[in-house]
Parts: structure tokens; C-alpha cells; sequence
């Protein structure tokens, strides 16, 4: 299985700063057929379920804001959020799809300084 | 906004069983690959179950394969998850998500359902 593994476990950013999420695959996610790595973002805020923001490592999903971006190519990607707002107060997971079974981080807590 | 909505969890005795129910809303789920992924308590998030929008191929993780069974209701759009022998580690959220990407069992999930709580204690 394909281990997932993000840093850092937490993080306090001041509002309208940037912050930043790491996750490294333990192998090469990078899709040869379609030259795209295998690999979705997700915000999960307390009390819900996950949402999708970026998959295919940068494209961001509809309706989320371009505040969240995603890069990295092979096995080491990032998540940045560029001006953090109080409602992206959440845990942020990386997911790789390159094989079955599809594997998750452990997740990133990003809260406000 | 699509919408999935989960039901069946409860609390249950260890070796006992549940079944799980999952009702999409604004889509139809013959069209698409379907999955469960589960989140123990203040844990992270883990896949448990896939099941092909052709042919009914399912896929499972080994931590649930031979105790667990997923199917499909296309008649009354309902995904379920048949859950037996279950164990204390099983105690989680459950969340059914439509699988995308195109992959066989190798997908991205949008959008989750509320998810459901499956507690197993004696």
C-alpha cells in the first residue's frame, strides 16, 4: 500500500497569512497515461464530512476559493492556503487514487493564531 | 447541491451485524462508481469499500474482506454496506461518497454523505 504522510500534524496561522501543508507519498503517484498525479485534497471542518478542493494534485474543484491551491509532481506535494480566513479553520487531508487501495494522510489541523 | 444521506448505524455487540443504507439525491447511482470510507473516532480517515458503476466489481480493504459486502439498489438508488462479525476496531463514521476519477477502486470521493456512527461494544 502506498503510505501518505503529512507535516506538519498542526499549525496556527494568523488571519490573511499564508499556510502551508505537505504530503509525501511513500512512491511516485505521477499517472504515466495521462501525465497527472493521482492525488485530492480534502478540508474536513468540525463536525462534517470531507470536501474535495483540489484533485489531480492542482486542479481546484468548482466553488472552491482561489485561495487554495494545490503543487507537486512525483512524491512530495503541497496544499497552500494564501490568505487564511476564520472559516478554513479545519483538518486538511491529502489522498493518493494512483492504485488501489486508495490510502489518506493523517491529517493537518489548521487553526488561527 | 448533491447530496447523499446515510443510515443504519447503531450500537452493536461485538460478532454482530449491521447494514448500512446510502440515498443520493440530484443523481443516480448506476452511473457511477460508489464507496465507503469510514473515520474512527478522532481519527483519520480510512477506505473501506468500492463498488463499480459496471459489472458490480467490488473492492474491499483487507481490514473488512469477508465480513463486509457492498451492493447497489439501482431500482431504489440505494448503495448499502452489509457489515457481519463486526469488531470494536470497526467503531466509526461511516460515509458513503461517489467515486470519481475513473479508476478501478483507485478514485477521488465527491461528494460525502453526513455519514452514519457504527458503535460496536459489549
Amino acid at each position: 500500500d502506498i503510505v501518505m504522510t503529512q507535516s506538519p500534524d498542526s499549525l496556527a496561522v494568523s488571519l490573511g497569512e499564508r499556510a502551508t501543508i505537505n504530503c509525501k507519498s511513500s512512491q511516485s503517484i505521477l499517472y504515466s497515461s495521462n501525465n497527472r498525479n493521482s492525488l485530492a485534497w480534502y478540508q474536513q471542518r468540525p463536525g462534517q464530512p470531507p470536501k474535495v478542493l483540489i484533485y489531480w494534485a492542482s486542479t481546484r474543484e468548482s466553488g472552491v476559493p482561489d485561495r487554495f491551491s494545490g503543487s507537486g509532481s512525483g512524491t512530495d506535494f503541497t496544499l497552500t492556503i494564501s490568505s487564511l480566513q476564520a472559516e478554513d479553520v479545519a483538518i486538511y487531508y491529502c489522498q493518493q487514487y494512483y492504485n488501489a487501495p486508495v490510502t489518506f494522510g493523517g491529517g493537518t489541523r489548521v487553526e488561527i493564531k | 447541491e448533491v447530496q447523499l444521506l446515510e443510515s443504519g448505524g447503531y450500537f452493536v455487540q461485538p460478532g454482530g451485524s449491521l447494514r448500512l443504507s446510502c440515498a443520493p439525491s440530484r443523481f443516480t447511482i448506476s452511473g457511477y462508481p460508489m464507496s465507503w470510507v469510514r473515520q474512527a473516532p478522532g481519527k483519520g480517515l480510512e477506505w473501506v469499500s468500492t463498488i463499480s458503476s459496471s459489472y458490480d466489481y467490488t473492492y474491499y480493504a483487507d481490514s473488512v474482506k469477508g465480513r463486509f459486502s457492498i451492493s447497489r439498489d439501482n431500482s431504489k438508488n440505494t448503495l448499502h454496506l452489509q457489515m457481519n462479525s463486526l469488531r470494536a476496531e470497526d467503531t466509526a463514521v461511516y460515509y458513503c461518497a461517489r467515486a470519481l476519477g475513473g479508476g478501478r477502486a483507485a478514485n477521488w470521493f465527491d461528494p460525502w454523505g453526513l455519514g452514519t456512527l457504527v458503535t460496536v461494544s459489549s
